[in-house]
């Protein structure tokens, strides 16, 4: 099956810098990748979706200069978290389409990260 | 609005049956999802229902209802490594997943 890779799995991190979260579809073209938060006991939440080579589109209440994305490519989109703080401390878990598949949605492993 | 709604936690005996129900309005239809989601984990996939009608999958399946808004997702036989979350999920005319909050599944012994 599709598999979705996620760099890094665990990450902390001193509270104003930016850390860098890597999404990978190993074996499809991921035309399509989607970000998701997701704080204990809660449900996911979508940040944005990207588009390869065009800018993301974040959801409402998301900031998009505090969480950079880039969708350079079918394989890799990076979601870079700007000046981190405690608050932003969560599981953050990117999934991908495949290319002309659009019911597809396949999760990465999830990366946590820890503000402190 | 868009909303999916689902029971917050259940609890079953391990070797019996257990039936989460998912009901959803959403703009739009284009199939629900069912994912399996472990403490800690990210999301599993578990079944895709676009019509109507049941698809067994082994030891789950899953029921959808497109007029009734309706889906409910079916596990036998239980064991204690099913207890996690349940998140259904739609996908609306944009192609976009509407989450449910998770059902909490506890298995006792």
């Amino acid at each position: 099956g599709a598999v979705v890779s996620q760099h890094p799995s665990w990450v902390i991190c001193k509270s104003g810098t930016s850390v860098k979260i890597e999404c990978r579809s190993l074996d499809f073209q991921a035309t399509t990748m989607f970000w998701y938060r997701q704080f204990p006991k809660q449900s996911l939440m979508l940040m944005a979706t990207s588009n390869e080579g065009s800018k993301a589109t974040y959801e409402q209440g998301v900031e998009k200069d505090k969480f950079l994305i880039n969708h350079a490519s079918l394989t890799l989109s990076t979601l870079t978290v700007t000046s981190a703080h405690p608050e932003d401390s969560s599981f953050y878990i990117c999934s991908a389409r495949e290319g002309g598949r659009e019911e597809t949605q396949y999760f990465g492993p999830g990366t946590r990260l820890l503000v402190l | 609005g868009q909303n999916i709604d689902q029971p917050t936690e259940m609890t079953a005996t391990e070797g019996a049956i257990v039936q989460i129900n998912c009901t959803y309005q959403t703009s739009g239809f284009n199939g629900l999802f069912w994912y399996q989601q472990h403490a800690g984990e990210a999301p599993t996939f578990l079944s895709y229902n676009v019509l109507d009608g049941l698809e067994e999958k082994g030891r789950f399946s899953s029921f959808l209802s497109r007029s009734k808004g309706y889906s409910y997702l079916l596990l036998k036989e239980l064991q204690m490594k099913d207890s996690a979350s349940y998140l259904c999920a739609v996908m609306d005319s944009n192609y976009q997943l509407i989450w449910g909050a998770g059902t909490k599944l506890i298995i006792k012994p």
